[in-house]
């Protein structure tokens, strides 16, 4: 199975800065990689597929890059409403695996 | 609208067995694979099960193999996760969750609200 490894577990900043977040996978998973966003008591919700592009309805300040084994996910500015957890999915094989998680907070 | 609603958590005894249902609308569900993720209490999410849009293939997580069945009825729209041999460790919220195909990618991309299920004695 890949291993999906997510740093930071967590990460505080202001209104309006950038934030990033990385996921690495145990082995290439090519652009197949997908990111979730997680609000609390809610289902997770779709953002990001083939590692960069953004589903329909997703803000623009969120964007994904990455390829190989190394992705990263970035909020150009981030705002009160993205305070969530956020996870990364290899898409490549069965069976689908998650990274740990990454919670944003707001400092 | 595309809608997927999980039923059937609750208390099971360790060792007993529980029948989730997931109820599917607003898309063709004979044309999706579905899934089963569930999500530990204060954990992450880890996926369970998923089945082709035919029946005809089925993946498991290595630790629910032999004990969990997937199966649908397309003619109900339909998704159960049969689960059989209750464990503490399968105390969760399991999702129902349509998966995509992007390419090569395979996607969650709609999610039920969830389903609580508790193992205990």
């Amino acid at each position: 199975d890949i291993q999906m490894t997510q740093s930071p577990s967590s990460v505080s900043a202001s209104v309006g800065d950038r934030v990033t977040i990385t996921c690495r996978a145990s082995q290439g998973v090519s652009s197949w990689l997908g990111w979730y966003q997680q609000k609390p008591g809610k289902a997770p919700k779709f953002l990001i597929y083939a590692a960069s592009t953004l589903q329909s309805g997703i803000p623009s300040r969120f964007s994904g890059s990455g390829s190989g084994t190394d992705f990263t996910l970035t909020i150009s500015s981030l705002q009160p409403e993205d305070i969530a957890i956020y996870y990364c999915q290899q898409a490549n094989s069965f069976p689908l695996t998650f990274g740990g998680g990454t919670t944003v907070e707001i400092k | 609208e595309v809608q997927v609603a999980e039923s059937g958590g609750g208390l099971g005894q360790p060792g007993g067995s529980l029948r989730l249902s997931c109820a599917a609308s607003g898309f063709t569900f004979s044309n999706y694979w579905m899934s089963w993720v569930r999500q530990a209490p204060g954990k992450g999410l880890e996926f369970v099960a998923n089945i082709k849009h035919d029946g005809s293939e089925k993946f498991y997580l290595d630790s629910v193999k032999g004990r969990f069945t997937i199966s649908r009825d397309n003619a109900k729209n339909s998704l159960s996760l049969q689960m059989n041999g209750l464990r503490a460790e399968d105390t969760a919220v399991y999702y129902c969750a349509r998966l995509i195909r992007v390419s090569f990618g395979y996607y969650f991309d709609y999610w039920g609200q969830g389903t609580l299920v508790t193992v205990s004695s």
